[in-house]
């Protein structure tokens, strides 16, 4: 079982759009949780972090997590074309220093 | 600027021929870490680092070598690189990535022949 694991989609919204994006990680004592956006070419930037059960938000985005389902999740709200990018979940998981990364989710915007 | 900086960003060589890919970073951060990108399987760790002196393997190690003697270096070394470890090279650093996640360098494209 992957440590990380997200929907590779391709995920397309419409302009203006709210985007989800979804992430479930197998280490239920997990503690804190990334997401990075990562355009092509590019390496991955990162755009909000959350530790605490419920929602998070920065300007247009929101992370909520869920740990007793083990689940966390992103919400683009407007989303624009500049959004168009994949988005990769990360988990720091309760014993040793590694860090996992999920596949990413592939997030097109259509104008 | 903050930044992590890697050299080279392309680099095409020979199975069997030792290369050495560079990491520098500015921040003072303590943690850094090289991973791997390849499609379906996404960013891999190969080999971590939480200090000077300190480093541990991730989950790919085999065929790579790390060194940590100074706080802002990093390098990566292959000792006789194979063609499956043509991919995309990333270093990264953190205060504490458990707190504040990783910061990235720009990437390096590696391809063996």
């Amino acid at each position: 079982q992957k440590e990380v694991e997200q929907n590779s989609g391709p995920l397309s919204v419409p302009e203006g759009a709210i985007a989800s994006l979804n992430c479930t990680y197998s280490d239920r004592g997990s503690q804190s949780f990334f997401w990075y956006r990562q355009y092509s070419g590019k390496s991955p930037e990162l755009i909000m972090f959350i530790y605490s059960n419920g929602d998070k938000e920065d300007g247009r985005f929101t992370a909520q997590l869920n740990k007793a389902s083990q689940y966390v999740s992103l919400l683009i709200r407007d989303s624009q074309p500049s959004d168009s990018a994949t988005y990769l979940c990360a988990v720091n998981p309760s014993t040793g220093n590694q860090f996992y990364f999920g596949t990413g989710t592939s997030l097109t915007v259509i104008p | 600027e903050a930044q992590v900086t890697q050299n080279p960003r392309y680099l095409i060589t020979v199975t069997g021929k030792k290369l050495t890919v560079t990491c520098s970073q500015n921040m003072n951060h303590e943690y850094m870490s090289w991973y791997r990108q390849d499609p379906g399987l996404g960013l891999r760790q190969i080999y971590y680092s939480m200090n000077v002196e300190v480093t541990d393997k991730g989950d790919v190690p085999e065929g790579y070598k790390v060194s940590r003697k100074e706080k802002r270096n990093f390098p990566l070394i292959l000792e006789s690189p194979s063609p499956n470890q043509t991919s995309l090279y990333f270093c990264a650093s953190s205060y504490g990535p458990e707190s504040y996640g990783y910061t990235f360098g720009s990437g390096t494209r590696l391809t063996v022949v």
